[in-house]
Order: structure tokens, then C-alpha cells, then sequence
């Protein structure tokens, strides 16, 4: 298994510059979430997604939208990046565990908006 | 609402020392609390788990629902423990469920 996979690592950004950060995993997860993470601020949530077809917002949702076509992918789009949007962004999902939660977490993606 | 708080930003001590990352938490259902931790240049990855009640890499936290605490724990700190750590809170919900983290707590190991 490749886990939960990011792309891309890094990303450089103008003002008003639309992308999409693409996240796959391959362990059938039904969770899918992505976070950003902040210095000082810790990590918060953006959107979430419990199975194809489902998503949810977070706690900083605006600026950002989401898909979930298949239960493997779940992007995160900018439509208008913002220089507020510059920040580490990390993908996770969900596997129930012995009863348990527990997160796979990508490596991330350092995105800057100039 | 659910909230997770970390007071501390950094927290440095000498190799050997006991090191403890506090954590409160505030929640009306039952918490289902967890620590990760990030080393430098790496993923994200979950440290341990309050349900399990392991104890990993000489680390353990206790969940403490009378002071809605889940403080982390070591005796002796060595330098490879440098890293930022999370404390999170599970929120299970019927709608799906929902990962809340604190702010992080930079630990830093010194020789």
C-alpha cells in the first residue's frame, strides 16, 4: 500500500491563481480530510468527506472546495488563492481500528501565494 | 463545541529529564483523545491512542475526565523526542465523524 499520497510538495502561487491539491489514498478508507497548519494555530480542518459523494465543512472552509468522486480521491481546490491561504496543508484518512480511530496522514503540501 | 487546548508553545528540557505536554480538552460527549506527533521533515503520524492505553516510545497519557485532561508523559526525554506533538479529540458524530487538534506543543531536547 502507497498510503495517502499528496501531490504536489510544493506549490508557489499568485494572487487570484486557481489549483487543486490532489490527495489519493489506497486503503479503502471512507474518511478523507485535509488540514491546513498554521504557525501558532496548530492544525485545523478545512473539509471532511465520509464516503463518495459526502462532504462537510470544516472549521475554515471558506476559500476552498471539495469533491469526492470515488473513495480514493478526495481533492482541495483553490479557486482564488489568497495570500491568507499560504500554509501547510496536509491529507489524512480514517481507519477503525480495534474499535479505534485512527488517521493516515499524507506528507504534505507547502503551498505560498504571493 | 469542542475545543482542544495546549498551553504550552515550546517546551525545552535536557536529556534525561522528565518532560510532561499538557493538554485540556472540552467536550459534552465521551472524548476519544489521541497524541500525534511530527518530526522534523516527516508526516504527521499518530503517537498513541487513550482507549488503548500503550505506552510508546516511553510515553503515556492518562485521560483525566474529571479535570478534562490528556497530558502526555515521559520520564526521561532523549533528543530524538525533539518534535512537534498534537493532542487531538475524536468527535463521533452521525453525520461523520470529526478530528479536533490543538495548537502543538514544540518540544526540544537538549544534550
Amino acid at each position: 500500500n502507497a498510503g495517502v499520497t499528496q501531490t504536489p510538495k510544493f506549490q508557489v502561487l499568485k494572487t487570484g491563481q486557481s489549483m487543486t491539491l490532489q490527495c489519493a489514498q489506497d486503503m479503502n478508507h471512507e474518511y478523507m480530510s485535509w488540514y491546513r497548519q498554521d504557525p501558532g494555530m496548530g492544525l485545523r480542518l478545512i473539509h471532511y468527506s465520509v464516503g463518495a459523494g459526502i462532504t462537510d465543512q470544516g472549521e475554515v472552509p471558506n476559500g476552498y472546495n471539495v469533491s469526492r468522486s470515488t473513495t480514493e480521491d478526495f481533492p482541495l481546490r483553490l479557486l482564488s488563492a489568497a495570500p491568507s491561504q499560504t500554509s501547510v496543508y496536509f491529507c489524512a484518512s480514517r481507519l477503525v481500528d480495534g474499535g479505534s480511530e485512527k488517521l493516515f496522514f499524507g506528507s504534505g503540501t507547502q503551498l505560498s501565494v504571493l | 463545541a469542542q475545543r482542544v487546548t495546549q498551553p504550552e508553545k515550546l517546551l525545552s528540557v535536557f536529556k534525561g529529564a522528565p518532560v510532561e505536554l499538557k493538554c485540556n480538552y472540552s467536550y459534552s460527549g465521551s472524548p476519544e483523545l489521541f497524541w500525534y506527533v511530527q518530526y522534523s521533515r516527516q508526516r504527521l503520524q499518530l503517537l498513541l491512542r487513550h482507549i488503548s492505553r500503550e505506552s510508546i516510545k516511553g510515553f503515556t497519557a492518562d485521560l483525566n475526565k474529571g479535570e478534562t485532561s490528556f497530558h502526555l508523559k515521559k520520564p526521561f526525554a532523549q533528543e530524538e523526542d525533539s518534535a512537534m506533538y498534537y493532542c487531538a479529540l475524536w468527535e463521533i458524530k452521525a453525520a461523520g465523524n470529526k478530528l479536533t487538534f490543538g495548537g502543538g506543543t514544540r518540544v526540544l531536547v537538549k544534550p
